[in-house]
């Protein structure tokens, strides 16, 4: 079956730091890929997406590029900021399984002023 | 925009009470869905609603019960609560259901969570 995986974290970073999230998946074809953000005492909120191989996701300063080769969606920040602290989740989602998302077990990053 | 709303925030259940978490959407999403949130687990998807009159089963949908008699609304219920049902629950719709060509690419709009603890 679909399966993401993600680095653990806590992630603590100071400000103006780069940050890389690593997430790999498993899954037959060609997935749709995501990175989903949750700030404390909310829901998750869509931050990226990709929907076919080497294309580049990017949204208030992430990126991620979706490679085939090495089934991976890393995330990365150049600069990040202390809003920036937050749970960041990788899923995906396959055509023959419509809108049901499959999600990485999250990465929690704390960013230092 | 009221988007997603789940009722209650926060609740306290004794094992083997019963209760229904209430999610609601307000942007005619025909797709709706209930995960758990768990540490280090990620999400993990319990039921879902393609459409109104039409649901199925997730990954883990052992304990509870779902309906979809209006687009809007996609309660869950616990039938007889387990300390193993402690957890965060989020209610999630998107645009489109199914398998269409399009609806697996569709960002999934999620509401703010229910704490529930069972003791």
């Amino acid at each position: 079956g679909n399966s993401v995986t993600q680095m653990e974290g806590p992630v603590t970073l100071s400000e103006e730091a780069f940050l890389t999230i690593n997430c790999t998946y498993t899954a037959t074809g060609y997935p749709s890929l995501f990175w989903y953000v949750q700030y404390p005492g909310e829901g998750l909120q869509l931050l990226l997406k990709a929907t076919k191989a080497d294309d580049k996701g990017s949204n208030k300063g992430f990126e991620a590029t979706y490679r085939k080769e090495t089934t991976s969606f890393h995330l990365e920040k150049g600069s990040v900021q202390v809003s920036d602290s937050a749970v960041y989740f990788c899923a995906l989602s396959h055509k023959a399984a419509g809108n049901k998302l499959t999600f990485g077990g999250g990465t929690r990053v704390l960013v230092k002023p | 925009n009221a988007g997603v709303t789940q009722t209650p925030k926060f609740q306290v259940l004794k094992t083997g009470q019963s209760m229904t978490l209430q999610c609601a959407q307000d942007m005619n999403h025909e797709y709706m869905s209930w995960y758990r949130q768990d540490p280090g687990m990620g999400l993990r998807l319990i039921h879902y609603s393609v459409g109104a009159g039409i649901t199925d089963q997730g990954e883990v949908p052992n304990g509870y019960n779902v309906s979809r008699s209006t687009t809007e609304d996609f309660p869950l219920r616990l039938l007889s609560a387990a300390p193993s049902q402690t957890s965060v629950y989020f209610c999630a719709s998107s645009y489109a259901g199914g398998q269409s060509s399009s609806s697996y690419n569709s960002p999934l709009h999620f509401g703010n969570g229910t704490r529930l603890t069972v003791t």
